[in-house]
């Protein structure tokens, strides 16, 4: 398996640009979680979705950001308009609940995507 | 925000030393999972932890599930260092399917 992929690794933008993140799933997980790790805040859960449609999205900062899931093995988190204090590494993990009910959940990352917005 | 206070937030250690970090929450967690995160990557599961007072090994590393469900720790005998990194330790609380992450230990290993 190769693992959650997710595109572009690195991405510079100017203040006021549109930024979209994506991330491909693991085979077979049905579970999809956008984080954000930055210095002042470490990882943050922005949403996630289960089954392809959203369960939480109390993470997500503001209106400037949405994330969609069309279809099992697509996700994308939009930024519009790009602030700097966007500026993070975005990460997307996907999940396969193990057990049931309250059964174990572990969660595979990707590498990531390092924003920049200038 | 965060609901874990991990420590330390940091390390030097001397190859070979033994390591330990522990989490603490107010909350109960069901599940903690334990991470490492190298530079320019994503985090990656080290170990994972099910139930109260379990105790798991993985190599040089021990973790072990506090008997009230609210802590954790992580060890690491005989540090080497591609032992460097930053460690996360993670909790799941009821059947919840996100996790809630420590602000991490940054870890590094002298030579």
């Amino acid at each position: 398996d190769a693992g959650v992929i997710q595109s572009p690794r690195h991405e510079v933008t100017e203040m006021g640009q549109e930024v979209t993140l994506r991330c491909k799933p693991i085979s077979g997980h049905n579970s999809l979680f956008w984080y954000r790790q930055t210095m002042m805040r470490g990882l943050e859960l922005l949403i996630y979705f289960n089954n392809n449609v959203p369960i939480d999205d109390s993470g997500m900062p503001e209106d400037r950001f949405s994330a969609k899931m069309p279809n099992a093995s697509f996700s994308t988190l939009k930024i519009q308009p790009s602030e700097p204090r966007d500026s993070a590494v975005y990460f997307c993990a996907s999940s396969s609940r193990t057990g049931g009910l309250g059964g174990a959940n572990v969660l595979t990352f990707g590498a990531g995507s390092r924003l920049t917005v200038l | 925000g965060q609901q874990l206070n991990q420590s330390p937030q940091s390390m030097f250690i001397q190859e070979g030393e033994d390591v330990s970090m522990n989490c603490t929450s107010s909350s109960i967690f069901n599940t903690w999972l334990w991470y490492k995160q190298e530079p320019g990557e994503g985090p990656v599961l080290l170990i994972a932890l099910y139930k109260a007072g379990e105790l798991t090994s993985n190599g040089r590393l021990t973790a072990q599930f506090g008997i009230t469900r609210k802590d954790s720790f992580l060890n690491i005998s005989a540090s080497i260092p591609s032992d460097v990194g930053i460690y996360f330790c993670a909790g799941q609380r009821g059947s919840a399917r996100q996790l809630t992450f420590g602000s991490g230990t940054q870890l590094t290993v002298l030579p």
